[in-house]
């Protein structure tokens, strides 16, 4: 199994604080994913990255940002948090080389529900 | 926007039967890729074909590729208890660098 740990596993906040979920990949992956995965939607994309302080906007990112500081690691901070946000957050690696490297084999970790009241 | 939307939504059948699920998209595609998970676990990737193939296998798993029909196939030979799963196709379209999801094919195998 690729070597990625989410943590927290589980969390439950109140509505408006500041949530920071973390992810953490020793395979020295280049891509980076954030997905949330809610009933009926399958996984949808949040943010990527495609290098260290490289970012970018998914399907759904309103409410949400990112940082790569270092390859290991991809922060997702939701801002504000609100009842909308409770979900499944999945971070994914991927090894793929040049532009369209974030096409190819993903590989996820185990997930974090989230649960804002 | 789902690019890929499976098909069927669920489906249950008894252990030993083979199952079949589909995969219908919209756009070109550079790749389509099949995926499981587990209740309450991440995602485990199954198969990638590329535009230029048609079929893949890998064990008991066969993949078609039909990109005339833009449609995909993930047909599971002698399924088995531990088969019971949430399948997902994932289409990488030709037009950004990312892949899109499909909401999934839950698969219940019955002893």
């Amino acid at each position: 199994d690729a070597g990625i740990t989410q943590s927290p596993r589980h969390k439950v906040t109140e509505t408006g604080t500041p949530v920071t979920l973390r992810c953490h990949q020793t395979e020295n992956h280049r891509y980076m994913y954030w997905y949330r995965q809610d009933p009926g939607h399958g996984l949808r994309l949040i943010h990527y990255s495609y290098g260290v302080k490289d970012t970018d906007k998914g399907e759904v990112s309103d409410g949400y940002s990112v940082s790569r500081s270092k390859t290991e690691d991809f922060l997702l901070t939701l801002e504000s948090a609100t009842s909308s946000q409770t979900s499944v957050y999945f971070c994914a690696i991927s090894g793929g080389q040049g532009a369209r490297g974030g096409q190819e084999t993903q590989y996820f970790g185990p997930g974090t529900r989230l649960l804002v009241l | 926007s789902q690019q890929g939307e499976e098909d069927p939504q669920a489906l249950s059948i008894q252990e030993g039967e083979n199952a079949t699920m589909n995969c219908s998209y919209k756009t070109s595609i550079n790749n389509l890729q099949w995926y499981r998970q587990n209740s309450g676990r991440g995602l485990v990737h199954l198969i990638l074909i590329r535009s230029n193939e048609r079929e893949k296998h890998s064990g008991r798993l066969r993949v078609t590729l039909d990109t005339s029909k833009k449609s995909s196939s993930l047909l599971i030979t002698a399924s088995r208890a531990a088969d019971t799963a949430s399948y997902f196709c994932a289409t990488a379209p030709g037009s950004n660098y990312q892949l899109i999801w499909g909401a999934g094919t839950k698969l219940i195998i019955k002893p």
